[in-house]
């Protein structure tokens, strides 16, 4: 079971550059990485997803170093509506099994004015 | 954009009681999952499916839970004689059935056994 530690919570100013870093000690050759940002009463929702090295899209960035034991996920220019909880997932049901997904307690991020 | 939608977004029961909740997922998303979701915790895995095929059910999981995805497509999840532990957020996810794929959630169903 690739279990996952993550910073209980953060707080960061508007406009400032959030990294998060996720450790998975135990992830196994095939596992991606994948982050999900949740709101309170919403479901999770995707932000990224990545194997190693780096991956960027629209809002965020991945960077994963070359012993893939944790992973950090980098918000540029944060906003208010950033507040939210952030998990990291490791491995995905086809690959590891289902019962080996382990999303933790994420990191509260509090993103003041 | 038609996401994961869930059904209801709220249920109060009676401890005891027989509650389920119904999940439709993205349109031609092989892959089904439920989790559970309690109070500043990350979601817990409940069951997985691919197409009709139930693949795997937690290992922790009660046999008061069932879940059924009868011709692939929509799923149910009914939990049985209702305790007060069952008070959480049911979540419902979906995902492409090929390759490794991130998860698309619904926005779940609040359980609240009284």
């Amino acid at each position: 079971l690739a279990k996952t530690t993550q910073p209980i919570s953060m707080d960061s100013y508007e406009g400032q550059e959030v990294n998060i870093t996720c450790s998975h000690n135990n992830i196994a050759t095939n596992d991606y990485i994948t982050w999900y940002q949740q709101f309170p009463s919403q479901g999770p929702r995707f932000i990224i997803q990545g194997y190693k090295t780096k991956v960027t899209n629209e809002v965020a960035s991945l960077f994963i170093p070359a012993d893939r034991k944790s992973s950090t996920l980098s918000l540029p220019r944060v906003s208010l509506s950033d507040t939210a909880v952030y998990y990291c997932l490791v491995g995905d049901a086809s690959q590891t099994g289902a019962n080996n997904l382990f999303f933790g307690t994420g990191t509260r991020l509090t993103v003041i004015p | 954009d038609t996401g994961v939608s869930q059904d209801p977004r709220h249920k109060i029961t009676k401890r005891g009681q027989n509650v389920t909740f119904r999940c439709d997922p993205i349109s031609e998303h092989n892959r089904l999952y439920w989790y559970r979701q309690t109070l500043g915790q990350g979601p817990e895995f409940l069951t997985y499916f691919q197409n009709e095929a139930q693949l795997e059910k937690s290992r922790l999981l009660s046999d008061r839970f069932s879940a059924e995805r009868p011709k692939g497509s929509f799923s149910t999840l009914e939990i049985q004689r209702t305790e007060q532990g069952d008070s959480a957020m049911y979540l419902c996810a979906s995902s492409p059935g090929t390759g490794i794929q991130p998860q698309h959630f619904g926005d779940g169903t609040r359980l609240s056994i009284l």
